[in-house]
């Protein structure tokens, strides 16, 4: 198993500016992923965590917004980029083992921008 | 990635045995069947995972019938700790892109 660590776990932010969130795992994992999750609804992956190299995003969602980074198997960060209040969301961090198909999820980032 | 369909809302009773059938009607011959929990203000927990009969663990059973095209997961006698978003995923496994594509869930209200 896994666990998972962010920071922070909420922020208000005013519109404009950027916000990074650190996720931790507590072991070496193959996969990382970011999600969002909208107060009521379901998650929506933003993008794969690749190491060492450039992530994958899902359609509608662009680098230049939500620049990520991993620089090693067990850290990654997101970035919102130039937020608005549209951003406000909770922000989840996931990471998962090749072995298996179940992935270990942190406990969230709630964003608010004002 | 197979798309999936569950109810949106279920209401049960402590004690009672509550089952949650998803479809999955494209689901390709690579993808297993896995299920999630998630309580308010948490992540996602993994509760199951089968690729066909019945797969059993010490939370639910997950039942899939041969064609594979629905699953129904069983929780045996919910208490009220089980109220919670239940998801229903299709995917293949970690080590072919492991990238999950959460539907709508199924919000599971259990009253004493």
């Amino acid at each position: 198993s896994a666990v998972i660590s962010q920071k922070p776990s909420r922020d208000i932010c005013q519109r404009g500016t950027s916000l990074t969130i650190q996720c931790q795992v507590d072991s070496q994992v193959t996969m990382m992923f970011w999600y969002r999750q909208q107060p009521g609804q379901s998650l929506t992956l933003i993008a794969t965590a690749n190491q060492g190299s450039e992530a994958t995003y899902e359609s509608g969602f662009v680098i230049d917004k939500f620049p990520i980074s991993r620089p090693n198997l067990t850290f990654s960060t997101l970035t919102v980029s130039n937020m608005s209040p549209e951003d406000s969301s909770i922000y989840l961090c996931s990471a998962g083992l090749a072995e298996n198909n179940e992935q270990f999820f942190g406990p969230g980032t709630r964003l608010t921008v004002l | 990635l197979a798309k999936t369909t569950q109810p949106i809302s279920m209401d049960s009773y402590e004690g009672q045995e509550v089952n949650i059938t998803c479809s999955h009607n494209n689901i390709a011959t690579n993808d297993y069947i896995t299920w999630y929990q998630q309580f308010p203000s948490q992540g996602p927990r993994f509760i199951i995972q089968g690729y066909k009969t019945k797969v059993t663990n010490e939370v639910a059973s997950l039942f899939i019938p041969a064609d594979r095209k629905s699953s129904t997961l069983s929780l045996p006698r919910v208490s009220l700790s089980d109220t919670a978003v239940y998801y229903c995923l299709v995917a293949p496994n970690q080590n072919q892109g492991g990238k999950l594509i959460f539907g709508q869930g199924t919000e599971l209200s259990v009253k004493p």
